[in-house]
């Protein structure tokens, strides 16, 4: 199974300032199709997984442009650029490249 | 807009059974995958179980392989979880997740429905 990890674990930042969130997996997301199928999820408080980000890159319906992906490989990053009160909760970053799909730990994020 | 609503979580006896639904609304349910994710209480996402949208391929985790059944009907736009033999360990919050080829994963997800596996 691939494995993925995230740093920090915990992460209280002050609001409007930015934040960032690495993921790393244990091997290549590289897809045979070409594709790099990792995406990133926010958790708030109380309520279900929300897809933040598909591919690396690309944000789901509705996602704010303060939300952004980047990176290849086996190393990403989720980046927000000023910080929101809504934006508090659990990120977790996901592989959808080879079954089973696996999740990282959770980066809980905080205001400070 | 997607509306993915589970039910029939409850409390169960170890060794008993339990079945999972999730009534999918807003979508072409016949057209998409779709999965089970779990999360233990305080803990993390735990991925269950993946089925085709015509139901001819599904994949599970290890850890509830060959104990838990993903099924759909899509006339009644409706997925399963049939889960047997549960354990302690397998006590958490089921959400099922409409799956995309766009996305590769799972993209909507619903409420969730807890399941506790208690004596």
């Amino acid at each position: 199974d691939i494995v993925m990890t995230q740093t920090p674990l915990s992460s209280p930042v002050t609001l409007g300032q930015p934040a960032s969130i690495s993921c790393r997996s244990s091997q290549s997301l590289v897809h045979s199709d070409g594709n790099t199928y990792l995406s990133w999820l926010q958790q708030r408080p109380g309520q279900p997984p929300r897809l933040l980000i598909y591919k690396i890159s690309n944000r789901f319906s509705g996602v704010p442009d303060r939300f952004s992906g980047s990176g290849a490989g086996t190393d990403f990053t989720l980046k927000i650029s000023r910080v929101e009160a809504e934006d508090v909760g659990v990120y977790y970053c996901m592989q959808a490249t080879q079954l089973p799909f696996t999740f990282g730990p959770g980066t809980k994020v905080d205001i400070k | 807009q997607v509306q993915l609503v589970e039910s029939g979580g409850g409390v169960v006896q170890p060794g008993r059974s339990l079945r999972l639904s999730c009534a999918a609304s807003g979508f072409t349910f016949s057209s998409y995958g779709m999965h089970w994710v779990r999360q233990a209480p305080g803990k993390g996402l735990e991925w269950v179980a993946v089925i085709s949208y015509d139901g001819s391929n599904k994949y599970y985790a290890d850890s509830v392989k060959g104990r838990f059944t993903i099924s759909r009907d899509n006339s009644k736009n409706t997925l399963y979880l049939q889960m047997n033999s549960l354990r302690a360990e397998d006590t958490a919050v089921y959400y099922c997740a409409k799956g995309s080829l766009g996305t590769g994963g799972p993209g909507e997800w619903g409420q969730g429905t807890l399941v506790t596996v208690s004596s």
